[in-house]
């Protein structure tokens, strides 16, 4: 049964910091992984996919990396701003068709001024 | 090209009642997937669904939920005989197969039981 686990659960950092976001996964037989965001009380934005023959996506100041034989992937934000503040969850899918994600915990993320 | 679109995004119900979530997927989209997120905890997925088939059901509870995506309309999530347990944020989202299989979410509804 796979397991996902994010590191750490909560974030509080001053705006301008760069930062990483930590994801483990106990399966490494996945077929992808994506970062989304949740604002409270909003639905969930997806912020990067990376195909498990990837090992990392970049869209403006995220970077996300995959190391499926360690089972892991690291979500990095540079120049935090306080927009960035919200839970950022990391989900996994197993199989070679479209199918269901495996959430990770979450990490609350602040951003301060 | 409108998102996935759920309503109604707030319901309150009374225990022994029943409540039906409905999601409309991006326009295009044929696969459609249901996921729950209860109070301090992390969505767990529920069902899948293609156009009038159920492909994966493994998350869902044995009894009374069900759920449909007919060929015309959109997917309903029912669930019958509501309890307080039942209260949660209920998200659909949806993918187009053949592409990056990227899921893309609804804005959730909210379901409170009394």
């Amino acid at each position: 049964k796979q397991e996902v686990t994010q590191i750490p659960a909560a974030l509080s950092v001053p705006e301008g910091e760069n930062l990483v976001l930590n994801c483990s996964f106990t399966d490494s037989a996945i077929y992808n992984l994506q970062w989304f965001r949740q604002d409270p009380g909003k639905g969930l934005t997806s912020l990067l996919l990376i195909q498990s023959s990837q090992r990392e996506q970049t869209s403006g100041r995220l970077n996300a990396s995959l190391d499926k034989s360690s089972g892991r992937s690291t979500l990095y934000i540079a120049a935090s701003q306080p927009g960035d503040s919200a839970t950022y969850l990391c989900a996994v899918s197993r199989t070679g068709t479209a199918s269901k994600l495996t959430f990770g915990t979450g990490t609350r993320l602040q951003v301060t001024l | 090209n409108a998102g996935v679109m759920q309503n109604p995004r707030h319901l309150v119900r009374r225990r022994g009642q029943e409540a039906r979530l409905r999601c409309s997927p991006m326009k295009g989209h044929s696969h459609v997937y249901w996921y729950r997120q209860l109070p301090e905890e992390g969505l767990k997925f529920m069902v899948y669904l293609q156009k009038e088939n159920i492909i994966d059901e493994s998350g869902m509870p044995k009894e009374r939920f069900s759920a449909e995506f007919p060929k015309e309309g959109p997917s309903i999530l029912r669930i019958q005989q509501v309890v307080r347990g039942d209260s949660a944020a209920y998200f659909c989202a949806s993918s187009l197969l053949g592409r990056q299989e990227t899921q893309y979410f609804g804005p959730g509804t909210r379901l409170l039981v009394l």
